[in-house]
């Protein structure tokens, strides 16, 4: 167990819907990065949040958007949903901009029918 | 820009022979260097870093890595496997001028043979 958590688990939903997925860092870290894994794409960074700001980003899509709260947990919020959005979508944090490591969450199986 | 390349999809080897899982590099400056690895349905699991200092770094359940400035490459091995270490392996590259942006391989299927 990593330390970080990810609700929910599971999400089906249907094209054109909006959802919001949310994580929670391990005590104490400060930076949280969403990633997006798929088949066909591999694992994908999207953003990185650093308390509170953006620090990072990488091939996130204009539909979707992220934000870290002043608690430092994170929501990524996915818009206008496609068939092609369905993926794992996994959170993950460290202690701060300096450190290396990342300690991933379980994920969130998104799928969209 | 960063990019990180594992050659091979999957890599198959017997229980109790030694295991590589190939990774191959391309950054800018000094780079800093990871493993990862992934069980089914599960997130996925820190194992061993390269920064600086000795070529070769100790991980987690027996692994390590071979940092080659020359070759650019990072292999992962082990010397002996366990059908437990089947699973998926991702190699990753991290900017040393950014803000942690990391750049992760399209990642290698480990399969242990008993």
């Amino acid at each position: 167990d990593s330390g970080v958590t990810q609700t929910p688990k599971h999400l089906i939903t249907a094209t054109g819907q909006r959802v919001t997925l949310r994580c929670s860092p391990r005590s104490g870290d400060l930076s949280v990065y969403w990633y997006q894994q798929s088949l066909d794409q591999g694992l994908q960074f999207l953003i990185q949040y650093y308390n509170g700001e953006e620090r990072a980003k990488g091939n996130i899509l204009e539909r979707f958007s992220a934000q870290q709260f002043p608690d430092l947990h994170s929501e990524l919020n996915l818009s206008s949903l496609e068939l092609g959005d369905s993926a794992l979508y996994f959170c993950a944090s460290s202690p701060g901009q300096g450190d290396y490591e990342q300690y991933f969450g379980p994920g969130t199986r998104l799928t969209v029918t | 820009a960063q990019s990180v390349a594992q050659p091979e999809d999957q890599v198959n080897v017997a229980e109790g022979n030694p295991l590589t899982v190939k990774c191959t590099y391309s950054v800018s400056g000094n780079p800093y260097l990871f493993w990862y690895v992934q069980y089914p349905n599960r997130g996925l699991q820190f194992l061993l870093k390269y920064i600086t200092g000795d070529n070769l770094v100790k991980g987690s359940y027996g692994f390590e890595a071979e940092f080659n400035k020359s070759q650019t490459s990072f292999h992962l091995k082990k010397p002996s496997a366990l059908v437990s270490d089947s699973a998926l392996y991702f190699c990753a590259v991290r900017d040393p001028g950014g803000y942690q942006k990391v750049t992760f391989g399209t990642g290698t299927k480990l399969q242990v043979i008993p």
